[in-house]
């Protein structure tokens, strides 16, 4: 079983949509969690941290379940420039610098 | 501020021969630098793990005499892909941790490696 799983989409969807990821992982030890933005060939990107007690910025909501060990992203009001692969990381139990990243979904944000 | 830059962008080789990639954290000392190889479509697998002054820690199934890394200097780690050959062919990523960034990675813009 992979530590960090996510479906690989495509997400298609229209400008203004709210749309939904998800990502579980593995490792109940995992400490830290993030989301990423990877555009096609650059790097990653971080978009937000993720906390238990949920956080927002902007049209970007991220949530964090410890007992399923569930991270979600909500994007609210899609942008076409919002087009790009999400990453979902975690950080290990044993290291909180290892980071451990998920394959990705991906966004198209249709005009 | 926290700018990590590669060199070069992107490389293409003959098989067997080796191949040198730079990693320099370009505002900040980067007391661990960390090496990243993305195939396409896949999520970015660490490969090592580098200190300054120090050997790498590779990780597990990663050849170290095949992936060399040198960390001589606080802003500088480099790659060394040696007898390249085309299933080494992939985006290498590098990224970079500095004393005061609480312990946030900074990456590189990558290095697309192709092997004929």
């Amino acid at each position: 079983r992979k530590e960090v799983e996510q479906d690989p989409g495509p997400f298609n969807v229209p400008e203004g949509a709210t749309v939904a990821f998800n990502c579980t992982y593995s490792n109940s030890a995992s400490q830290s969690f993030f989301w990423y933005r990877q555009d096609c060939r650059k790097e990653p990107k971080l978009l937000m941290s993720v906390y238990s007690s949920g956080n927002e910025d902007g049209r970007f909501t991220a949530q964090l379940n410890r007992a399923s060990q569930y991270i979600s992203l909500l994007i609210r009001d899609s942008k076409l420039s919002d087009s790009a692969t999400y990453l979902c990381v975690v950080t290990p139990g044993d290291s909180s610098y290892k980071l451990i990243f998920g394959s990705g979904t991906r966004l198209l944000v249709r005009p | 501020g926290a700018v990590v830059s590669q060199h070069p962008s992107w490389v293409i080789c003959k098989s067997g021969t080796s191949v040198k990639i730079e990693c320099r954290s370009l505002d900040f000392q980067a007391t661990t630098m960390f090496w990243y190889r993305q195939f396409p479509k896949q999520s970015l697998m660490l490969m090592a793990t580098s200190n300054e002054g120090s050997k790498a820690t590779y990780e597990q199934g990663v050849e170290k005499d095949k992936f060399l890394i040198n960390h001589a200097s606080l802003t500088l780690s480099t790659l060394t892909v040696t007898s390249a050959h085309p299933e080494d062919s992939s985006f290498y990523i590098c990224s970079a941790v500095g004393r005061s960034s609480y312990n946030e990675q900074f990456f590189g813009p990558g290095t697309r490696l192709t092997v004929l």
